[in-house]
């Protein structure tokens, strides 16, 4: 169990650039998550696969954000034409389902300039 | 509409005296909760969780307690050692259709000191 993985951990961004992150989950967990965390804020549910299917998304995902999980094993975020207001830490985790919450990674920070 | 609120941003005790942070949840369909542990620069770590028709659990140092009626969840670190200083979400869980959704409160920045 090597936990969650998330790459990379920082990136730096220019204002209208697309940006992609890569999360590896816990080989045995088929349920994974992304979360934001802003300053001062916890972390706020984005979307959740189970597998390779998309069963969740929030509203605060636009249509600039699209998450994908092509074989249900490691998982991508991509924002589109980032702005300012993207600059956050993005958390991926992930769980069994047992009913005990889940394992988070480390996160990538966003920094759109 | 903030669910789930942690009404203090910050908590300082001595080391070998009982941190005890709070929470309190307006949603009463949550089916569990639990408090996660951050570091700078890490991701949450998860500490201990309760189901909600239980009112308490205990694990090692760390005892969350939970009060259906008064929507209210508490975790109380006994004793508070250096180590444990680090922000403290506490988080509700909400499954429906076998996701389960974490709603996080906004931290309280724990500090033990010597």
């Amino acid at each position: 169990d090597t936990g969650v993985s998330q790459d990379p951990r920082h990136k730096i961004t220019k204002r209208g650039q697309n940006v992609t992150f890569r999360c590896d989950p816990i080989s045995e967990h088929n349920r994974l998550y992304w979360y934001r965390q802003t300053l001062g804020q916890g972390p706020e549910f984005l979307t959740y696969f189970q597998n390779e299917a998309q069963l969740e998304k929030s509203r605060l995902l636009s249509d600039r954000f699209s998450a994908e999980r092509p074989k249900g094993s490691f998982s991508t975020l991509e924002i589109q034409r980032t702005e300012q207001g993207d600059s956050a830490m993005y958390l991926c985790a992930s769980s069994r389902g047992t009913g005990e919450g889940y394992t988070f990674g480390s996160g990538t920070r966003l920094t759109v300039v | 509409d903030q669910q789930v609120k942690q009404n203090s941003p910050s908590l300082s005790v001595q080391e070998g005296r009982i941190s005890i942070l709070n929470c309190d949840y307006t949603n009463s369909m949550f089916d569990y909760f639990l408090w996660y542990k951050k570091y700078p620069a890490e991701g949450p770590t998860f500490l201990i969780s309760i189901s909600s028709i239980k009112d308490k659990n205990e694990d090692g140092r760390f005892t969350v307690f939970l009060n259906k009626s008064a929507k209210h969840l508490s975790l109380h670190i006994v004793p508070s050692q250096p180590g444990d200083s680090a922000v403290y979400f506490c988080a509700a869980a909400l499954t429906q259709g076998g996701s389960e959704k974490l709603v996080f409160g906004k931290g309280t920045k724990l500090t033990v000191n010597p």
